[in-house]
């Protein structure tokens, strides 16, 4: 199957600094990106869709100024934590949808970011 | 988008067959049927994706009565590596849709 691959795989950074984060689809050319976030015990919680050539779009609560999404190219795209604080410790996971992947929808994810900020 | 219940936990032993359900009482005709494998600190793998009867491919079966309200994941034979959370989406793969993931289902299975 199709591969998206993150990095870096686990960060720690101190508070006040700006982290970026990469998700690339190997294999195929990702129309779409989406970024999650998840703290330990609960589920996935989407932050940002992200296509390529445009801005992304922001869920409900998720701050576009402090979770800053970039979709330059059609396999890669990067989350920048920008001033961290240690509540933005969590599980980050990108996740890719391809332009030739057939009319199944297989949404790929990448294997995600451990961020701690201390 | 479609909000999907599912239990919070299984508790299972090896060998024995899981099945999964998940209610999706207001999935609309475009919707497809997607089921997720996630293991503690690694993204979400897929593991079935259906629109109607049963699906079946290598790992497990997907089955889904005619009304499409609800949606039954079976797994084979589990093993001590099933142990992992279960995840079901729904939503319509050709619109280009959200994947919002709901709570799944904590599935631990026992030697």
């Amino acid at each position: 199957g199709a591969v998206v691959s993150q990095h870096p795989s686990r960060v720690i950074c101190k508070s006040g600094t700006s982290v970026k984060i990469e998700c690339r689809s190997l294999d195929f050319q990702a129309t779409t990106m989406f970024w999650y976030r998840q703290f330990p015990k609960q589920s996935l919680m989407l932050m940002a869709t992200s296509n390529e050539g445009s801005k992304a779009t922001y869920e409900q609560g998720v701050e576009k100024d402090k979770f800053l999404i970039n979709h330059a190219s059609l396999t890669l795209s990067t989350l920048t934590v920008t001033s961290a604080h240690p509540e933005d410790s969590s599980f980050y996971i990108c996740s890719a949808r391809g332009r030739q992947l057939n009319m199944v929808d297989e949404q790929y994810f990448g294997p995600g970011t451990r961020l701690t900020v201390t | 988008l479609a909000k999907t219940t599912q239990p919070i936990s299984m508790d299972s032993y090896e060998g024995q067959e899981v099945n999964i359900t998940c209610s999706h009482n207001n999935i609309a005709t475009n919707d497809y049927i997607t089921w997720y494998q996630q293991f503690p600190s690694q993204g979400p793998r897929f593991i079935i994706q259906g629109y109607k009867t049963k699906v079946t491919n290598e790992v497990a079966s997907l089955f889904i009565p005619a009304d499409r309200k609800s949606s039954t994941l079976s797994l084979p034979r589990v093993s001590l590596s099933d142990t992992a959370v279960y995840y079901c989406l729904v939503g319509d793969p050709t619109g280009g849709f959200k994947t919002i993931f709901g709570a799944g289902t904590r599935l631990f299975v026992k030697a």
